[in-house]
């Protein structure tokens, strides 16, 4: 377990809201990732943040903001949710700290836009 | 534009057989190539990777095979057991982006 948590674990909102998605790790990994899971679609890339305050956009960042203020949070923001966004969102860190592609995976969170 | 392609959405292997799962990719810049599996409601498990300067990885039953001409990769199971039966990933990683496959069904046959 590297200490990665995300919250909250289900959402249910509706279209046009905001949310936020945390991730929370407790070991001071520089690199951190956000993913959505979609049938179909497997594990499409968001954002990433490689320290505090540099993010950078994955494949299907639309829609999506980021914020990394600390090194231990990586939030995810929906500001305006819509249908589409309704979705398996996992959150990932780094854990080797080097360019080698390991990834630890927390336990995702589910949201559902209404 | 899919930078990762894993063509068979599924896979069925009798127990005790060996499982053959395949990746491609476009990207001829990629650093390293890996292997997730995940269970459901769960988030993926890494499993095992390969550089872009080497051919082949092995890990117990695990083993990864790269052929950088023609941009391909695949993991290999032998032998095939029932707790194997899972989603498999396909990934590449180029300056710490890691971008997955849509993946491929794993069922593991009595």
């Amino acid at each position: 377990d590297a200490g990665i948590t995300q919250s909250p674990r289900h959402k249910v909102t509706e279209t046009g809201t905001p949310v936020t998605l945390r991730c929370h790790q407790t070991e001071n990994h520089r690199y951190m990732y956000w993913y959505r899971q979609d049938p179909g679609h497997g594990l499409r890339l968001i954002h990433y943040s490689y320290g505090v305050k540099d993010t950078d956009k994955g494949e299907v960042s639309d829609g999506y903001s980021v914020s990394r203020s600390k090194t231990e949070d990586f939030l995810l923001t929906l500001e305006s949710a819509t249908s589409s966004q309704t979705s398996v969102y996992f959150c990932a860190i780094s854990v080797t700290g080097t360019n080698t592609g390991e990834l630890f995976f927390g336990e995702g969170s589910r949201l559902t836009v209404l | 534009d899919q930078q990762v392609k894993q063509n068979s959405p599924s896979l069925s292997v009798q127990e005790g057989r060996i499982s053959i799962l395949n990746c491609d990719y476009t990207n001829s810049m990629f650093d390293y190539f890996l292997w997730y599996k995940k269970y459901p409601a769960e988030g993926p498990t890494f499993l095992i990777s390969i550089s872009s300067i080497k051919d082949k990885n092995e890990d117990g039953r695990f083993t990864v095979f790269l052929n950088k001409s023609a941009k391909h990769l695949s993991l290999h199971i032998v032998p095939s057991q029932p707790g194997d039966s899972a989603v498999y990933f396909c990934a590449a990683d180029r300056d710490d982006k890691i971008i997955f496959g849509k993946g491929t069904r794993l069922h593991i046959l009595p």
